[in-house]
């Protein structure tokens, strides 16, 4: 079946702007995870949503990141006044649940690029 | 207490050897500890996971040794071959307050030379 997918694959953007990254988990799976993976480095925690209810944020950088998941299926995460500290990979996983479902299965990732 | 440390950092291992890498954690609340393999462009992809209900899990040439008492954990790859040749992450999570969230290792650059 389809797996997890995100959109678009690369954004280049200029300082200032906003930017919105898509997501699209496994369908039927309740959880969804958003990471950020620096180069060389393994994805760090943003934030995560189990069904349309946003569980955790505690990884989101500052008031600037923001996410949603407004049916329970797609979500977004968007970056306000992006900073070129902000460029990334930008990862989205889903799991079945976020109990003894756990298998978090990534998708390809946004790369942001903040000129 | 939520790291998890992994090491090498990098492996060159000759076809047909044995790569192994190795992770440490403080956390005792993790109780679920996946290994993922990335190539090059290509996301995460879920290789094999342990629980600590066990202290060995062998999936083809891939074998988890979970140490407990020792909080570390360790991917075994028998007979590797020059398609293993991939950055490994190891991973853990735990289900308290928490729901899954996976904390990572830095990543282990495997090289298998022909």
């Amino acid at each position: 079946g389809a797996g997890v997918s995100q959109s678009p694959r690369y954004k280049v953007t200029k300082r200032g702007q906003d930017v919105a990254l898509r997501c699209d988990p496994i369908s039927g799976h309740v959880s969804l995870y958003w990471y950020r993976q620096a180069l060389g480095q393994g994805p760090e925690f943003l934030t995560y949503f189990n069904y349309e209810a946003q569980q955790d944020k505690s990884g989101l950088p500052n008031d600037r990141f923001s996410a949603e998941r407004p049916e329970g299926s797609i979500s977004t995460l968007t970056i306000q006044r992006t900073e070129q500290r902000d460029s990334a990979m930008y990862r989205c996983a889903s799991s079945i649940d976020s109990g003894q479902g756990r298998e978090q299965y990534f998708g390809p990732g946004t790369r942001l690029t903040v000129t | 207490q939520q790291q998890v440390k992994q090491s090498p950092q990098s492996l060159i291992v000759q076809k047909g050897g044995i790569s192994i890498i190795n992770c440490a954690y403080e956390n005792t609340a993790f109780d679920y500890f996946p290994w993922y393999q990335q190539f090059p462009g290509k996301g995460p992809a879920l290789l094999i996971a342990i629980r600590p209900d066990v202290s060995e899990k062998k999936e083809g040439r891939f074998t988890i040794s979970f140490n407990k008492s020792a909080k570390q954990f360790s991917l075994h790859i028998m007979d590797s071959q020059p398609g293993d040749s991939a950055t490994y992450f190891c991973a853990a999570s735990t289900q308290q307050n928490q729901g899954g969230k996976l904390i990572f290792g830095q990543g282990t650059e495997l090289s298998v030379k022909p």
